[in-house]
């Protein structure tokens, strides 16, 4: 069954590092996501991307973030300068036009 | 008023039971509504979505939309231990590719 892969699965890094999530969405779709889920609370939209270009992007989604698809597979979330605050899990979707599956996530932690 | 909202739980139920898990929400153009299963620390995993009002069922689980309510509910029938997990409901308007709203889940515990 076609999936969403994202690495690493774990993600240290220090405060103010760049880091990039990497993500391969399932083939045939043409709408990929980043969400994030901070411990215990919900998950929260981030950004949507579509025909190579953001569709929608939440207040989370600010400077510090930026989104790219390099080839026709991969799917990257930079965050230029990392926060504390950003310590999170990170998931990557993708969608047909009707329901949006999730890989298993990158587990960021900034120290 | 938050946008979607589910009881946080933990549901703690013996296996064999019928468990009830429900949303409601404020936006009445929300028109997609799914249901996801996580575990801890793992992506949220699609078990089902229904489009506008209405009932489907697939295997033991049920999902029901009452949209004049603003209402969801996942029906689990003989629930089992593997069922234990946080049970998410999201939402879209009717837009493709328009982002998922998600509730903040319900922890259920199906005991042996």
């Amino acid at each position: 069954e076609p999936e969403v892969t994202q690495t690493p699965s774990h993600q240290v890094t220090q405060m103010g590092q760049e880091v990039i999530l990497r993500c391969v969405p399932i083939s045939n779709h043409l709408y990929f996501y980043w969400y994030r889920q901070i411990l215990g609370q919900k998950v929260e939209f981030l950004v949507s991307f579509y025909n190579n270009e953001i569709s929608e992007k939440s207040e989370i989604f600010d400077d510090q973030f930026s989104v790219e698809r390099p080839d026709g597979s991969n799917f990257t979330l930079k965050i230029r300068s990392t926060k504390l605050e950003d310590s999170a899990m990170y998931f990557c979707a993708s969608s047909d036009r009707v329901t949006a599956f999730f890989g298993q996530g990158t587990r960021l932690t900034v120290v | 008023q938050k946008e979607v909202e589910q009881d946080p739980g933990p549901l703690s139920v013996p296996e064999g039971a019928i468990v009830s898990l429900n949303c409601t929400y404020s936006n009445s153009a929300f028109q997609y509504f799914m249901w996801y299963r996580q575990y801890s620390r793992k992506g949220p995993e699609l078990l089902m979505y229904t489009y506008s009002s209405g009932n489907k069922e697939d295997g033991r689980f049920t999902a029901q939309v009452d949209k004049s309510s603003k209402y969801i509910s996942l029906f689990i029938r003989d629930s089992q231990p593997s069922d234990s997990a946080t049970y998410l409901c999201a939402m879209r308007t009717n837009n493709a590719g328009n982002m998922l709203t998600f509730g903040g889940g319900t922890r259920l515990m199906v005991k042996p």
